[in-house]
């Protein structure tokens, strides 16, 4: 499975916009990127995903690189509910091995 | 969004007794359901894939004789932690999806938490 590298942890203010980084340098042409977050003692929740163009829904925006070697989570404007473990993960659109993978992921904190 | 529940929420066994954790999808048939453990303050560690009616594939380092996997229905899958020890304490979540392909959706149960004494 490809790799990917995300900040430890980032704080926000509440009300303002948070980006979250995510790198994937290994990243195969087939592989989409899908963001998940993880409240505590709960078990992950789907953010979004996308392959090459850029996706917006209603609880995030996702902006990925024309390279495709990295992307980014945007959350156009920050909550106390939106506390939590940020995780991208690349999984194979091909079918086989397609599993999501988690790595560390980045603990947002979001000041009041 | 489609819903997984888990069954029983928490649960606190003795060492040497098994367990077994359910997972459902409500409004969905699941062709993949994934079995993840996950210890404090850390990331989660996937177990197992199953598919509805196949022998389960575990990862690397995961005892198939010890977690034992059985995904009877397109709803339901459940995991047995068969003989548990105070070390198979941990964060237990399964997941599901519909379709094999990289850009279907993958939902998650709300965990069961396993305490062995």
């Amino acid at each position: 499975d490809a790799k990917t590298t995300q900040p430890n942890s980032m704080e926000s203010n509440e009300e303002e916009p948070v980006h979250l980084p995510c790198n994937h340098s290994t990243i195969s042409g087939t592989d989409y990127i899908h963001w998940y977050r993880q409240l505590p003692s709960q078990g992950p929740e789907y953010v979004i995903h996308g392959l090459t163009s850029n996706v917006n829904n209603r609880m995030a925006s996702l902006a990925i690189a024309e390279d495709r070697k990295s992307s980014t989570l945007i959350l156009h404007r920050a909550t106390l509910r939106d506390a939590a473990v940020y995780y991208c993960i690349l999984r194979d659109g091909m079918g086989k091995g397609s599993r999501l993978t988690f790595g560390e992921g980045t603990q947002l904190t979001v000041n009041p | 969004g489609a819903v997984v529940s888990q069954h029983p929420s928490w649960v606190i066994c003795k060492s040497g007794t098994s367990v077994k954790i359910e997972c459902r999808s409500l409004d969905f048939q699941a062709t993949t359901m994934f079995w993840y453990r996950q210890f404090p303050k850390q990331s989660l560690m996937l177990m197992a894939t199953s598919n509805e009616g196949s022998k389960a594939t575990y990862e690397q380092g995961v005892e198939k004789d010890k977690f034992l996997i059985n995904h009877a229905s397109l709803t339901l899958s459940t995991l047995t932690v068969t003989s548990a020890h105070p070390e198979d304490s941990s964060f237990y979540i399964c997941s599901a999806k519909t379709g094999t392909g990289g850009w279907n959706e993958q939902f998650f149960g709300p965990g069961t938490r396993l305490t062995v004494l």
